[in-house]
C-alpha cells in the first residue's frame, strides 16, 4: 500500500513568489493535515482537511492557504513567500482525522531566497 | 509556557539501557497523547500513543501518561543505536480533529 506522497521534495523559489505543494494521502484515508517544520518552532499545525472541508486551522498568517480534492488529495498554497516561510512542509493523513494516528509524507523541503 | 514541553536533549544512553523521555503539556483538555520518532532528513513515525492514565507497553517501548501531573513519558528498554533519533510528543484535544500540538523534540544518542 502506497505511503502519503508529497510532490516536489524540494523547491527553491523567491520573496514574493507564490507556491503550490501537493500531498496524496494513503488510500482510503480521507483526512489530510499540513505542518510546518522548522529548526527552531519545531512541528506547527498549518490546517486540517476532511471530506473537502477544512476542519481546523493553525495560527498562521492568510498568505496560508489549502484545499482538499474529491479524491482526498490537498493543496497547499503559500502566496507573497516570505524568508521566514523555509521550512519542511509535511503533510498527514489518517482515515477519519478524529484523534487518530497520523502518516506522515516525506515532506517538501521549502527554500526560499 | 509553550503548550507542550521536552528537553531538547542531547540524552545520551548506553546500548542496552533504558531511556527516558519525558513530555508536559500545558492544556487540561488535551485527550490524545502521542510519540512520534523522527530520524535526521526523513519524517515523524507514530510509535506509540496513550488515551488513558496509567502505563502502555508495545514490545521495547512503554508509554505513561499521569493527566492530573500533566504529565506523559516514553521508555525505551534495551535500548539499540538504532533507536537514535528525536522524539517528539504530541497532544490532541477532545473533538480536536487532528490538530496536533507538538514539542520540539528531545534527541536520544544511544552509544555503543
Amino acid at each position: 500500500k502506497a505511503g502519503v506522497t508529497q510532490t516536489p521534495r524540494y523547491l527553491i523559489k523567491t520573496r514574493g513568489q507564490q507556491v503550490t505543494l501537493s500531498c496524496s494521502p494513503i488510500s482510503g484515508h480521507r483526512s489530510v493535515s499540513w505542518y510546518q517544520q522548522t529548526p527552531g518552532q519545531g512541528l506547527q499545525f498549518l490546517f486540517e482537511y476532511f471530506s473537502e472541508t477544512q476542519r481546523n486551522k493553525g495560527n498562521f498568517p492568510g498568505r496560508f492557504s489549502g484545499r482538499q480534492f474529491s479524491n482526498s488529495r490537498s493543496e497547499m498554497n503559500v502566496s507573497t513567500l516570505e524568508l521566514g516561510d523555509s521550512a519542511l512542509y509535511l503533510c498527514a493523513s489518517s482515515w477519519t482525522g478524529a484523534n487518530e494516528k497520523l502518516f506522515f509524507g516525506s515532506g517538501t523541503q521549502l527554500s526560499v531566497l | 509556557q509553550k503548550e507542550v514541553e521536552q528537553n531538547s536533549g542531547p540524552l545520551s544512553v548506553p546500548e542496552g539501557a533504558i531511556a527516558s523521555l519525558n513530555c508536559t503539556y500545558s492544556d487540561r483538555g488535551s485527550q490524545s497523547f502521542f510519540w512520534y520518532r523522527q530520524y535526521s532528513g526523513k519524517s515523524p513515525e507514530l510509535i506509540m500513543f496513550i488515551y488513558s492514565n496509567g502505563d502502555k507497553e508495545d514490545g521495547r517501548f512503554t508509554a505513561q501518561l499521569n493527566k492530573a501531573s500533566q504529565y506523559v513519558s516514553l521508555l525505551i528498554r534495551d535500548s539499540q543505536p538504532s533507536d537514535s533519533a528525536t522524539y517528539l510528543c504530541a497532544v490532541n484535544k477532545a473533538g480536536g480533529g487532528n490538530k496536533l500540538t507538538f514539542g520540539t523534540g528531545t534527541q536520544l544518542k544511544v552509544e555503543l
